[in-house]
């Protein structure tokens, strides 16, 4: 099946930093996700980016689907980007569809 | 807010129990999704309903099942409870498919004791 990693496992910024969060994913996909869960655990889909590069205010994302991996960025941080974001692949086959999430990059924005 | 609220919040029941989590959608979502969080597992995907229809099914046990009712609530039935099945629990629902963008619920803390 698919294998999804994501690095760093952990990351502590001070206001303001810019970060690159990265995924790696071991087979094509169909469908490449991030999410955002804060500390109190709500999850936000942030992007739905199977290739190309979409920004979303602070945010934005690239796949590059031939080397099989995603990166988001976050621009001047802010202690509300503090959280869990986890990136996820989806691959459709033979009628099935498996979405495997990454185990996720702890993001910590200090002020 | 997301728009998208789930049922109980939490949930404490006894190893062989069987529990039901409600999912009701954004007003004109055609979509939900159910996820499930756990330490050992971290985040999974376990099912997907479009307007009633089952469209993919992922890491979803067989003692687990779901539905989509003609009013598009969903329901999430969770039999033979195990210690392991302890988790959160998050519906998830889009207006279409698997393109858009999924607003989350609070999700539910099933606690199996």
């Amino acid at each position: 099946g698919i294998q999804v990693e994501q690095s760093p496992p952990d990351l502590i910024l001070q206001e303001g930093a810019n970060s690159t969060l990265r995924c790696n994913f071991s087979d094509s996909v169909n469908n490449l996700q991030w999410f955002h869960q804060n500390p109190w655990g709500q999850l936000i889909n942030l992007f739905y980016i199977p290739s190309g590069t979409k920004q979303n205010g602070r945010l934005s994302a690239t796949t590059v689907a031939t080397e099989r991996y995603s990166l988001l960025y976050i621009s001047s941080s802010q202690t509300t980007d503090s959280g869990v974001y986890f990136c996820a692949a989806r691959r459709t086959q033979g009628g099935s569809e498996k979405l495997v999430f990454g185990k996720g990059t702890k993001l910590t924005v200090n002020p | 807010d997301s728009g998208v609220t789930q049922t109980p919040k939490h949930l404490i029941t006894a190893t062989g129990q069987r529990v039901t989590l409600r999912c009701s959608p954004r007003s004109g979502d055609l979509s939900v999704y159910w996820y499930q969080q756990s330490l050992d597992q971290g985040l999974q995907f376990l099912i997907h309903y479009y307007n009633g229809e089952e469209r993919a099914k992922g890491n979803i046990l067989e003692r687990f099942s779901a539905q989509q009712f003609p009013d598009l609530h969903s329901e999430l039935n969770l039999s033979s409870l195990e210690l392991g099945d302890s988790a959160l629990y998050f519906c998830a629902s889009s207006v279409g498919s698997l393109r858009e963008t999924q607003y989350f619920g609070p999700g539910t803390r099933l606690l199996v004791l």
